[in-house]
């Protein structure tokens, strides 16, 4: 079956652009997550979501980072005004309800230049 | 805080040579350990999920165990395919569903 999917696979942009990057979850799992990862790092949450509402966004690093999830489905992370920190890869993962496993999709390699 | 540390960061090895790997783990109360595995450019793809010490678990040439303070994942005649880094997480039962991970360890395994 399909796994969790994410667009754009890449992207680059200027600093002080705005970006999103989709995350679509695999067929019915109600929980979404959205995790960073830098360069030879493990992965650092950002933020969760239990259908539409963000159950935990304790991980945003700061408030030019939104994450939103208005159907419970496909989910969109916002950033504003990117600064040369920001990038990274940034991973989406979805499991059944809530504390399963989670699955992971390829993950978006943003560049902020 | 929960923590999570892997050791080593890089790992070489020839083809056939078993290894193991260290998973050592602070949490305030355990929900589950999970390994994956991430090749370069790709996503983590789950490998095992272990939820009390004692617990292991098998796949291929792959074996996970847990104790109260650590997971180590055991690699029987490893293959050039097995190559990857092994990412360690952690999930607290009173920490929301977020999984802490480790830095990871970089495995290589030579003809």
């Amino acid at each position: 079956g399909a796994g969790v999917s994410q667009t754009p696979s890449n992207k680059v942009t200027e600093k002080g652009k705005y970006v999103e990057l989709r995350c679509d979850p695999i067929s019915g799992h109600t929980a979404l997550y959205w995790y960073r990862q830098s360069l030879g790092q493990g992965p650092e949450f950002l933020i969760y979501f239990q259908g539409t509402g963000a159950a935990d966004d304790s991980g945003l690093p700061n408030d030019r980072f939104f994450a939103v999830r208005p159907e419970g489905s496909v989910s969109t992370l916002k950033i504003q005004r990117t600064e040369r920190g920001d990038s990274a890869v940034y991973l989406c993962a979805s499991s059944l309800t809530g504390w399963e496993t989670q699955y992971f999709g390829p993950g978006t390699r943003l560049l902020v230049l | 805080e929960d923590q999570v540390t892997q050791s080593p960061e890089a790992l070489r090895l020839q083809e056939g040579e078993s290894s193991s790997l260290n998973c050592s783990y602070t949490v305030s109360g355990l929900r589950g350990l999970f390994w994956y595995r991430q090749d370069p450019g790709k996503g983590p793809e789950f490998l095992f999920t272990l939820y009390s010490a004692g617990e292991e678990k098998e796949k291929e040439r792959l074996k996970a165990t847990l104790t109260k303070k650590e997971s180590f994942l055991h690699i029987t005649a490893p293959k050039p395919e097995d190559s990857a880094t092994y990412l360690c997480a952690v999930q607290a039962r009173n920490a929301g569903n977020m999984l802490t991970f480790g830095g990871g360890t970089r495995l290589m395994v030579k003809p």
